[in-house]
């Protein structure tokens, strides 16, 4: 079954660039998706097919997505950003990277 | 405003049966494909299975196959998710959410647009 691979954890400083990644064999080749979980909360989809916003998500959130890596660069980063973030795909089904907590400095 | 709502939160023992409810507003339910989420405790999301509205057509995670079933009543705008004997390790929060743009045909899915609506969640408990 397809696997994607994200980092357990990344930090960034308060107005700094943070970036999360998502790996994939071959994703570049797939539509990914990105969502923001805060604590308690339902996730909220951020970026859909590797770079675009939904309405209401702020233009410092962006995507991108070539070879085998997919990536989510939050720019300009708020407290308000901390957060768990995952990408998905389809493959055959639904698959979730096992998310990413982004911590702001 | 479009929405999915969900029932509120279960307290089960093992054994028993359960039926969760995930209530669209404000779009046709029928037109977008409905899926099916776990979080266990403290861990990360996990794909269960997609139903479409219109015509009742279901496709199950394969870790999930034969362990629950997704049904969708589209009189009342409302999808399902169910257990026939609930297990402890059956506790987690479940998440029902809007497919934006899914395109199935009878081999392949191709997924254009993520799941842009979530219901706020039903917390399923399972304790003797």
């Amino acid at each position: 079954s397809y696997e994607l691979t994200q980092p357990l954890s990344v930090s960034v400083a308060l107005g700094q660039t943070a970036r999360i990644t998502c790996g994939g064999n071959n994703i570049g080749g797939k539509s990914v998706h990105w969502y923001q979980q805060k604590p308690g909360q339902a996730p909220v989809l951020v970026i859909y097919r590797d770079s675009n916003r939904p309405s209401g998500i702020p233009q410092r959130f962006s995507g991108s997505n070539s070879g085998n890596t997919a990536t989510l660069t939050i720019s300009r980063a708020q407290a308000g950003d901390e957060a768990d973030y995952y990408c998905q795909v389809w493959d055959s089904s639904t698959v979730f990277g096992g998310g990413t907590k982004l911590t702001v400095l | 405003e479009v929405q999915l709502v969900q029932s509120g939160a279960e307290v089960k023992k093992p054994g028993e049966s359960l039926k969760i409810s995930c209530k669209g507003s404000g779009y046709s339910l029928t037109s977008y494909w409905i899926g099916w989420v776990r979080q266990m405790p403290g861990k990360g999301l996990e794909w269960m299975g997609i139903i479409y509205p219109g015509d009742s057509d279901t496709k199950y995670s394969p870790s999930f196959q034969g362990q629950v079933t997704i049904s969708v009543d589209k009189s009342i705008n409302t999808a399902y998710l169910q257990w026939s004997s609930l297990r402890a390790s059956d506790t987690a929060m479940y998440y029902c959410a809007r497919h934006a743009a899914l395109y199935c045909s009878a081999t392949n899915c191709f997924d254009r647009g993520g799941m842009d609506v979530w219901g706020q969640g039903t917390t399923v408990t399972v304790s003797s």
